[in-house]
C-alpha cells in the first residue's frame, strides 16, 4: 500500500519570505513523487516531480522540492513567496513499478500575505 | 486547446438517476485515469486505462460505477442509481506511457465534472 501525509492543512507566509510545504510518503518500492497545485475553480496542474537522480528538483514558477529517502519526505520549497502562489498544493506518490495508481495527500492551503 | 476536457462540468441529479461523464484526454496520451475528489480531501483513485484496456480498479468503484474507453481515445464514467454520497468532483487525467514502459510522467488533469445528487 502507498500513502501520503501532508501534516499541515494551512501554511501562511508573508510575501518575500521563504515557504515550505511538507510531505511524507510511504510506498513499498522506489517512489515517483509529484507536486500539483490547484487554483480556485481550476484543475490540478503539475509543478514538479522526482524520478531519480539529484535529490533537489526544480519545477515551475520557481518552486523546488527536496527528496529525502531516509526521512521519506518530499517537501516543497520556494525561496521567496509571491501573493500569486496562494493556492491548494497536493503531494502525490506512485510506485515506480506500477503505472497505475497515484496516491495523493489531502492538500495544504498556502496563503501568502502582502 | 489540446488539454484534457471533461463534460459536463456540472451535473445536478436526483437520487436514483443515472449519470454519465465524458473525458477526452490529450490525443497522444495512451493512459487515462479517473479520480474522485471531495471537499477537503485529495483526489482518490478510481480506475485507469491503458489504451482501451481497464487495468486497475479501486474498491471505491462499486458495482454502480462503470468506466469504458472503447477505442482507446475518450472515456466515459457512468454512475447508476446515484446516491447522495456520490456527490463529488470527478476528475479525469491522462499521461503518456513513456520510454520506460511503466511511465514516469505526471498526470494532466481536466477541470473536473462536479456531481450533486439531491
Amino acid at each position: 500500500a502507498q500513502s501520503v501525509a501532508q501534516p499541515e492543512d494551512q501554511v501562511n507566509v508573508a510575501e518575500g519570505n521563504p515557504l515550505t510545504v511538507k510531505c511524507t510518503y510511504s510506498v513499498s518500492g522506489n517512489p515517483y513523487l509529484f507536486w500539483y497545485v490547484q487554483y480556485p475553480n481550476r484543475g490540478l496542474q503539475f509543478l514538479l516531480k522526482y524520478i531519480t537522480g539529484d535529490n533537489l528538483v526544480k519545477g515551475s514558477y520557481g518552486f523546488e522540492a527536496e527528496f529525502n529517502k531516509s526521512q521519506t519526505s518530499f517537501h516543497l520549497k520556494k525561496p521567496s513567496a509571491l501573493v500569486s502562489d496562494s493556492a491548494l498544493y497536493f503531494c502525490a506518490v506512485r510506485d515506480m513499478t506500477n503505472a497505475g495508481k497515484s496516491t495523493f495527500g489531502d492538500g495544504t492551503t498556502l496563503t501568502v500575505k502582502p | 486547446d489540446t488539454g484534457v476536457s471533461q463534460d459536463p462540468r456540472h451535473k445536478i441529479t436526483k437520487r436514483g438517476q443515472n449519470v454519465t461523464f465524458r473525458c477526452d484526454p490529450i490525443s497522444e496520451h495512451n493512459r487515462l485515469y479517473w479520480y474522485r475528489q471531495t471537499l477537503g480531501q485529495g483526489p482518490e483513485f478510481l480506475t485507469y486505462f491503458q489504451n482501451e484496456a481497464q487495468l486497475e480498479k479501486s474498491r471505491l468503484l462499486s458495482d454502480r460505477f462503470s468506466a469504458e474507453r472503447p477505442k482507446g481515445s475518450f472515456s466515459t464514467l457512468e454512475i447508476q442509481r446515484t446516491e447522495q454520497g456520490d456527490s463529488a468532483m470527478y476528475l479525469c487525467a491522462s499521461s503518456p506511457q513513456g520510454l520506460a514502459g511503466a511511465g514516469t510522467g505526471e498526470l494532466f488533469f481536466g477541470e473536473g465534472s462536479r456531481l450533486t445528487v439531491l
